[in-house]
C-alpha cells in the first residue's frame, strides 16, 4: 500500500520554542492530509485538514495561530506548533487520502513531542 | 459521519478467531464501514472496509447486518501481534471534500498466549 511518512519521530524541545513536523506521502499525491493529536491513553483527535494550495480547516478548539499547517505540494504537509508548551505534548500523526474515490487513508508512523 | 459503539476492550486466546462488534445505527445510506487498528505507539493501520456486502482480505474478514446497523471484525487467528486497539469508522469514500475519519475510543484487544 502507500506510504506515508513523518520526520522527526521524536522531538524535544524547550518550552517557547517552536517545532516543525513533516508528512510527506512517498509514492503518491495526495491533494488532502490530515493532522490528528493523540494523548496517553486516548483516542486520535482531528486537529486539521490540509488542502494543497489553500488554508487548512482547523477542528473547533483548535488554535490555527498555534498550530500553523502549510500544504505547499501534492507530497508534502508541515506542522509547526508555535510557543509550544509542555501541555502541547503529544502524539502527533498525519494521514492522506490518495485521490478522488479512494476508499483508504493512509497514516504516517506519528511524531511524539516532549516539551520540557 | 455517525457515531459508532464498540466495547472497550476484549481479550482473545491466540490462534483462536477474535470477534470484534461494532455498532452504527444512525449510518447513512451512502456510507462506508471501515476498521483499523493501532498497535501502541504507532499510526493507525487500515484493515478493512465494505458497505454493505460482507468482505474479506488477507488480514480480516468483515461482516455487515443486513440492515447496516451494526458490523463483527473477525479475525481469524488471531497472534500476538493482533493485540492492538481496533477502531470502527463509519465515513463516506474520499472526494475532494472534508471526508474525515472520527475516530471513537475503540476496543482494546489483547491475545492472550
Amino acid at each position: 500500500g502507500a506510504v506515508v511518512s513523518q520526520h522527526p519521530s521524536r522531538v524535544i524541545c524547550k518550552s517557547g520554542t517552536s517545532v516543525k513536523i513533516e508528512c510527506r506521502s512517498l509514492d503518491f499525491q495526495a491533494t488532502t492530509m490530515f493532522w490528528y493529536r493523540q494523548f496517553p491513553k486516548q483516542s486520535l483527535m482531528l486537529m486539521a485538514t490540509s488542502n494543497e494550495g489553500s488554508k487548512a480547516t482547523y477542528e473547533q478548539g483548535v488554535e490555527k495561530d498555534k498550530f500553523l499547517i502549510n500544504h505547499a505540494s501534492l507530497t508534502l504537509s508541515t506542522l509547526t506548533v508555535t510557543s509550544a508548551h509542555p501541555e502541547d505534548s503529544s502524539f502527533y500523526i498525519c494521514s492522506a487520502d490518495a485521490t478522488a474515490g479512494s476508499y483508504e487513508q493512509y497514516f504516517g508512523p506519528g511524531t511524539r513531542l516532549t516539551v520540557t | 459521519d455517525a457515531k459508532t459503539t464498540q466495547p472497550p476492550s476484549m481479550d482473545c486466546a491466540e490462534g483462536r478467531a477474535a470477534n470484534l462488534p461494532c455498532n452504527h445505527s444512525t449510518i447513512s445510506g451512502n456510507e462506508y464501514v471501515y476498521w483499523y487498528r493501532q498497535i501502541h505507539s504507532q499510526g493507525p493501520q487500515y484493515i478493512i472496509h465494505g458497505l454493505k456486502n460482507n468482505e474479506t482480505n488477507e488480514m480480516a474478514s468483515l461482516i455487515i447486518t443486513e440492515d447496516r446497523k451494526s458490523s463483527t471484525l473477525i479475525l481469524p487467528h488471531a497472534t500476538l501481534r493482533d493485540t492492538a486497539v481496533y477502531y470502527c469508522i463509519v465515513r463516506v469514500p474520499y472526494n475532494f471534500g472534508n471526508e474525515k475519519l472520527t475516530f471513537g475510543t475503540g476496543t482494546r484487544l489483547t491475545i492472550i498466549p
